[in-house]
C-alpha cells in the first residue's frame, strides 16, 4: 500500500528565505507525482508535474526534484513571499487503481 | 478554458438525508476523479470514472456512488448522511490522451456539512 509522507508539517519562515518542503513515498510504482497548493478553503491548484521518467521540473520561483528509486520528492521554493502562505500538498499517481495518493501536507507562512 | 466546475459550493443536510454533487470536467477531459478531504482522514480517493464507466473505487461504504455521462459530467451521491460525511468533496479533471501519466486539475470543491 502506498503511502506518501510529507515534513515538516508546519514552517514558518520571513519573507525572502528560500526553502525545502520534503515528500517521501512507499512504493516507487508511480506514473508520476504532482505538487498542490491549497489556500483556506479552497481547492487545490496544480504545481508541478514530475513524470517518472524525469528528474525535476521548474515553474518561476519553484522547483521540483524527484528521486523515485529512494522514493523522495523535494519543492524548493526561492525567495518566499507572503502570497506563498498556503498549504503544499505531495501526491503520486500510483501504477494500481488508477488514482493519486496524497500526503498530509505542509502548512507553509511566510511572515513580512 | 474553463476549469473544473462544482455544483453546490457549500450545502448543509442533516443525518438520515442523501446528496448529491455534480462536476463538470475541462472541456476535452474523460476521466473525473473524486476526493474526499477531512482534517483527519486528508484527502482519499472516492471513484475515478472514464467514458462513463467506474474503473476504480475508494475505500468507502456503499453509501457512496458516482456516475458519469455521455458529455463526461459526473455526479456522486452519498445517501444516508453521517456526521462523518461532513468534509470537503473535490473533483478532479483528467488530461488526455496519454493514459495514465497526465496531470489531474481540482475544482474548488463542495463543502458538505452535515447536522
Amino acid at each position: 500500500k502506498q503511502e506518501v509522507t510529507q515534513i515538516p508539517a508546519a514552517l514558518s519562515v520571513p519573507e525572502g528565505e528560500n526553502l525545502v518542503l520534503n515528500c517521501s513515498f512507499t512504493d516507487s510504482a508511480i506514473y508520476n507525482l504532482q505538487w498542490f497548493r491549497q489556500d483556506p478553503g479552497k481547492g487545490l491548484t496544480s504545481l508541478l508535474l514530475i513524470q517518472s521518467s524525469q528528474r525535476e521540473q521548474t515553474s518561476g520561483r519553484l522547483n521540483a526534484s524527484l528521486d523515485k528509486s529512494s522514493g523522495r520528492s523535494t519543492l524548493y521554493i526561492a525567495a518566499s513571499q507572503p502570497g506563498d502562505s498556503a498549504t503544499y500538498l505531495c501526491a503520486v499517481f500510483v501504477e494500481y487503481g488508477n488514482k493519486l495518493v496524497f500526503g498530509a501536507g505542509t502548512i507553509l507562512r511566510v511572515k513580512s | 478554458k474553463a476549469g473544473v466546475t462544482q455544483t453546490p459550493r457549500y450545502l448543509i443536510k442533516t443525518r438520515g438525508q442523501q446528496v448529491t454533487l455534480s462536476c463538470s470536467p475541462i472541456s476535452g477531459h474523460r476521466s473525473v476523479s473524486w476526493y474526499q478531504q477531512t482534517p483527519g482522514q486528508g484527502l482519499q480517493f472516492l471513484f475515478e470514472y472514464f467514458s462513463e464507466t467506474q474503473r476504480n473505487k475508494g475505500n468507502f461504504p456503499g453509501r457512496f456512488s458516482g456516475r458519469q455521462f455521455s458529455n463526461s459530467r459526473s455526479e456522486m451521491n452519498v445517501s444516508t448522511l453521517e456526521l462523518g460525511d461532513s468534509a470537503l468533496y473535490l473533483c478532479a479533471s483528467h488530461r488526455p490522451p496519454s493514459g495514465n501519466t497526465g496531470e489531474l486539475f481540482f475544482g474548488e470543491g463542495s463543502r458538505l456539512t452535515v447536522l
